[in-house]
């Protein structure tokens, strides 16, 4: 059965402080590995993409990069905006599974 | 941007009645999904059409539910006979192909009482 664990399950962060979020997974047949953002009462939005190990993606100042177990998303230098949980997601056949999220908070 | 729309946004039913749950999927589109949310948990995956057939569901999705394309615009969940535990966010995703990045709906907040 696919697996997909997120830590930490909270994070509070100081404006400008870094940091950055984890996702192991276990999965039969990876196709992809996605990280979606989730604001309260509204659907997963697509953040990125991965297929293989060793890939990263980047977009503002998000940084997705993924390994044969594991997933980290990096945020850099982040604004109260960037508030909202995070999930992770691994493909497999048709479906996806889902981790739980890890809810950041940025703090002014 | 294309995007998924899902109606209604919020729908209260008693149990035992039977809900419908709409989604338009974006247009050129070719695989669609249901899943659900309960509060404060984590989404779950119900089930995958695709060419007009289910290709994978989940333990969740049992004879209680069902999906359609009636035409080729809309996708829609039916729940015959709703339970309280029924009660939760649902989504409707699309993607262009397998594998590829699934496109959310703001989900439809189903509550039984």
């Amino acid at each position: 059965e696919d697996q997909v664990t997120q830590s930490p399950e909270a994070l509070r962060l100081q404006e400008g402080e870094s940091s950055s979020l984890n996702c192991s997974y276990t999965v039969s047949g990876l196709r992809g590995l996605f990280w979606y953002r989730q604001d309260p009462g509204k659907g997963p939005e697509f953040l990125f993409t991965l297929y293989s190990a060793g890939e990263e993606k980047e977009k503002e100042r998000l940084k997705a990069t993924l390994t044969k177990k594991e997933s980290f998303l990096h945020i850099t230098a982040p604004k109260p905006e960037d508030s909202a949980t995070y999930l992770c997601a691994v493909q497999a056949d048709s479906k996806s599974t889902f981790g739980d999220g890890t809810t950041l908070t940025v703090k002014p | 941007e294309p995007e998924v729309t899902q109606t209604p946004s919020h729908q209260v039913t008693q149990m035992g009645q039977e809900v419908i749950l709409r989604c338009v999927p974006i247009s050129n589109h070719l695989y669609f999904y249901w899943y659900r949310q309960i509060l404060g948990q984590k989404v779950e995956f119900l089930v995958s059409f695709y060419n007009n057939e289910i290709s994978e569901k989940s333990e969740i999705f049992d004879d209680q539910f069902s999906v359609e394309r009636p035409d080729g615009s809309n996708f829609t969940l039916k729940i015959r006979s709703t339970k309280l535990e029924d009660s939760a966010m649902y989504f409707c995703a699309s993607s262009p192909g397998q594998g590829m990045t699934l496109h959310f709906g703001n989900g439809t907040r189903l509550t039984v009482t």
